[in-house]
């Protein structure tokens, strides 16, 4: 069974860094992209980049390009989202996706829980 | 960035009401759009991809049509369960794109 497992919801000031991560397994790891959502309190998801375990390519949404970096170690099959000076606006749930079909593939089919990051003084 | 245009962004409808939404690509996408529905503190699941395949274990009253530019996502008879907001998906470039979303409620 494929499942994505998250880090969980995490509270920090405006700042300060954070590396969330998201654990894949049942699956091939290296051959499946990595993508990451967000979705901010009531609002609608928007797609921030992916990345290829296989070799560490990156695609970023112009939106997140600077603000963020996403990372992987295949070795434990786990992507990384990471801040290094997080903002309030930041406070959201993030989704990491895996797509339907190996390769490049855009069909978002099984998603982490989610993890909840609160930024506040 | 392609923008993704859904409509209507809210919509009650009664149970075994067929019930319609539709997203617009600002560029031509070929058949690469798919829709989600997310139940309220949930993650998102993927219910069309390409446009019109159903994926699987997904009942057989949601379907989706269209390509190029135009749209349309179709429950053939509502039900309870199917509240919730449901999302457009593009990824036929890089940044993908979602449409704004569409709530169901029961009426």
């Amino acid at each position: 069974e494929v499942q994505m497992v998250q880090s969980g919801a995490v509270v920090k000031k405006p700042g300060e860094s954070l590396r969330i991560s998201c654990k894949g397994s049942g699956y091939n790891f290296p051959i499946y992209w990595i993508n990451w959502v967000r979705q901010m309190p009531g609002k609608g998801l928007e797609w921030m980049g992916r990345i290829d375990p296989s070799d560490s390519y990156t695609d970023y949404s112009p939106s997140f390009q600077g603000h963020v970096t996403i990372s992987v170690d295949k070795a434990i099959s786990t992507a990384y989202l990471q801040w290094s000076r997080l903002q309030a606006s930041d406070t959201a749930m993030y989704y990491c996706v895996r797509p339907r079909l190996h390769g490049d593939n855009g069909a978002l089919d099984y998603w982490g829980p989610g993890s909840l990051l609160t930024v506040s003084s | 960035d392609i923008q993704m245009t859904q409509s209507p962004s809210s919509l009650s409808a009664s149970v075994g009401d067929r019930v319609t939404i539709t997203c617009q690509a600002s560029q031509y996408i070929n058949n690469y759009l798919n829709w989600y529905h997310q139940k309220a503190g949930k993650a998102p699941q993927l219910l069309i991809y390409d446009a019109s395949n159903l994926e699987t274990g997904v009942p057989s009253r949601f379907s989706g049509s269209g390509s190029g530019t135009d749209f349309t996502f179709t429950i053939s008879s509502l039900q309870p369960e199917d509240i919730g907001t449901y999302y457009c998906q593009q990824y036929d470039n890089i940044p993908f794109t979602f449409g704004g979303g569409t709530k169901v409620e029961i009426k």
